[in-house]
This record gives structure tokens, sequence and C-alpha cells, in this order.
């Protein structure tokens, strides 16, 4: 049972490249979020999936897309990325109907823009 | 929307002492949910503890407690008998309940001296 699992760990990008970040989950959860963290912050959302086949802008969605590909994996493109994506990418998965309210996060991909 | 604020940049705790971490929040959501999250150095986030606005109870889970006051809107995590291993950055976070947006405070970074 790995949880949530994200590709790649470490990611160098220049100015203007694109990138899909891949996560996925071997817990049956319906939910999937993708956050940012940048330094001194704390998380921000900037897209999640409710369920298989729906997506949602969060907080911070700007420059970003997301594909739903099935119920266990959830993806987030960078089509022209830019400096200031530089930050470090989570995925979480959750699934309330067991009761509970956490989100189970991956071991994040630390992005760096040139 | 929740708003998060954790005021303590950097804690110090003696090990084997106890330890409060401060957190507010500021919603207008009748219920509502309140999570503390760990990031060791390693950098992945692990859940420790979770507070509903509805509980009646304090949540414990092992060493770590939540301090919760409705009234003066603060869920404050207290760490008993610090460990080494305890040392980390620590994030609050808050939730309208069943709504899929964790909105994070800027973390403190709790240092526990042998």
């Amino acid at each position: 049972n790995a949880g949530v699992t994200q590709t790649p760990k470490f990611q160098v990008l220049k100015t203007g490249q694109s990138m899909t970040l891949q996560c996925a989950q071997d817990m049956n959860h319906n939910s999937m979020y993708w956050y940012r963290q940048d330094p001194g912050m704390g998380l921000r959302l900037i897209y999640y999936s409710a369920s298989e086949g729906t997506t949602d802008k969060g907080e911070v969605p700007n420059g970003y897309n997301v594909s739903r590909l099935n119920k266990r994996e959830f993806s987030l493109r960078l089509e022209s990325a830019a400096p200031s994506q530089t930050s470090v990418y989570f995925c979480a998965s959750s699934e309330y109907s067991t009761g509970s309210y956490e989100q189970y996060f991956g071991p994040g991909t630390r992005l760096t823009v040139t | 929307a929740q708003k998060i604020t954790q005021t303590q940049p950097g804690m110090f705790v003696q090990e084997k002492e106890a330890v409060t971490l401060d957190c507010t929040y500021d919603t207008s959501d009748q219920s509502y949910g309140l999570f503390w999250y760990k990031q060791p150095s390693s950098g992945e986030m692990i859940f420790l503890i979770y507070q509903g606005s509805y509980d009646e109870q304090n949540a414990t889970e092992g060493r770590y407690s939540l301090n919760f006051q409705k009234a003066r809107k603060s869920a404050n995590l207290v760490i008993s008998a610090s460990q080494l291993g305890d040392s980390a950055m620590y994030f609050c976070a808050g939730s309208q309940t069943g709504a899929n947006n964790l909105f994070f405070g800027t973390g403190t970074r709790l240092t526990v001296i042998p």
C-alpha cells in the first residue's frame, strides 16, 4: 500500500518549457488535490478533483491545468513554466465517505524554473 | 473561506517537556474542521490530529492534543513529553466540513533541545 506517489521528485525547467507532474493514489479515494508550497508560506490549493471526471480551481490556479485521468491518477500540467512557479508541489487525496476528513499527502515534487 | 494564523515562527522546547503551538482561525462557516500537520526536514506532510467544530471534547492522539477554544477561535496543538524526533515544521489548517479546500497557516518551526 504505497499511499500517494508523485513523479518526478525533482525537476529543473527553463522558462517557457512545459511539463506534467504525475500523482497516483491506491487508497480508492474519490477526492484528489494539488497544492504548492513556497518558502515561508503554508500550502495553497491549485486545483482539486472531488470525484473522477470533475476538476475545479483552487486558490492559485493561474498557469496550471489538471487532468483526472481515472480514479487513481491526477496530473498537473505547466504549459509554459515561469520562475514564479518555482515551488514544491504536493498531491493529496481524501475520502470523506469514510468519516475521515484527513488529506493524505504525497512526498512532493521540487520544481525549479530558471 | 478561512484564514489560519500561526504567530510563532519558531519555538524551542527542552526534551521531555510539553510545548504548545498556537493557531487561531477566522471563518464564517458554521461547520468546520481544524487540522495539524507535521513536516519534517525530509519534506513530507504527516497528519497529526483533527478537531471538528461540533466535537464537544478536545481531540487527542497519543502525545498530541488539540486545545480547542471556540469562543477564542483558537486550536492550539499541545505536544507532551517532547522527543528529538518532534523537531519539524508544524502547520495548522482548516476547512469547511466536507469542503475540498484546506487553508494552511504559515507554520511554526519547533526545535527540541536535548
